[in-house]
């Protein structure tokens, strides 16, 4: 059974910085290209990063480029996601997926608070 | 970025037939999924390119379209599909999503 979960998420204030991380279980996950998508309160879901399966391409949204950082670590099947500068309207749900053209698996998301 | 437009809200009844838009600003071939998203938990896949049935997902759900304009059609509708949906495209970068539908039995 495909499992991913999240951790490190919590409250900081803006300006600060974090590194989520997303352990995956049930598959092969050096094979697999990964995801990290976002949702804020009450709001619609943003793609935010995406990581090939064996780290040669990173692709960022405008809204996190130059800020976050897409990384793994295939001998821990982890996938990770380090915030810098972070704003208030970075607070979000964080989700990882496991997907190429679409999402079939997701965690249970790490919430991010950012405020002072 | 491609933007997806969707209806904010629908009401249905049990049993009814319930069909759920998606329109693109652009083209996406027929690179558009469908996902499901009950209150507190994470998105499920329920239709990938338009119109194929992810692994687990009721037959009541289908998916039909190509280019601009994409529906995800239940039928007939349970109450536990109170829930939202939203469309998803691939073709163009970056991924978008719809801002949703939330759909609500009567």
């Amino acid at each position: 059974e495909v499992q991913l979960v999240e951790s490190g998420g919590g409250l900081v204030q803006p300006g600060s910085s974090l590194k989520l991380s997303c352990v995956a279980s049930g598959f092969t996950f050096s094979s697999y290209n990964m995801h990290w998508i976002r949702q804020a309160p009450k709001k619609g879901l943003e793609w935010i990063a995406l990581i090939y399966y064996d780290s040669s391409n990173k692709y960022y949204a405008d809204s996190v480029k130059g800020r976050f950082t897409i990384s793994r670590d295939n001998s821990k099947n982890t996938l990770y996601l380090e915030m810098n500068s972070l704003r208030s309207e970075d607070t979000a749900m964080y989700y990882c997926a496991k997907g190429e053209d679409w999402f079939a698996y997701w965690g249970q998301g790490t919430l991010v608070t950012v405020s002072s | 970025d491609t933007v997806l437009t969707q209806s904010p809200a629908l009401a249905v009844s049990p049993g009814e037939r319930v069909s759920i838009s998606c329109r693109a600003s652009e083209g996406v071939n027929s690179y558009m999924h469908w996902y499901q998203q009950k209150p507190g938990q994470q998105p499920k896949l329920l239709i990938y390119k338009a119109s194929n049935l992810a692994s687990g997902v009721p037959a009541r759900f289908s998916g039909s379209g190509s280019g601009t304009d994409f529906t995800l059609t239940i039928d007939p509708v349970e109450a536990d599909d109170t829930a939202t949906y939203f469309c998803q495209q691939s073709w163009n970068d970056p991924y978008t999503f719809g801002a949703g539908t939330k759909l609500e039995l009567k």
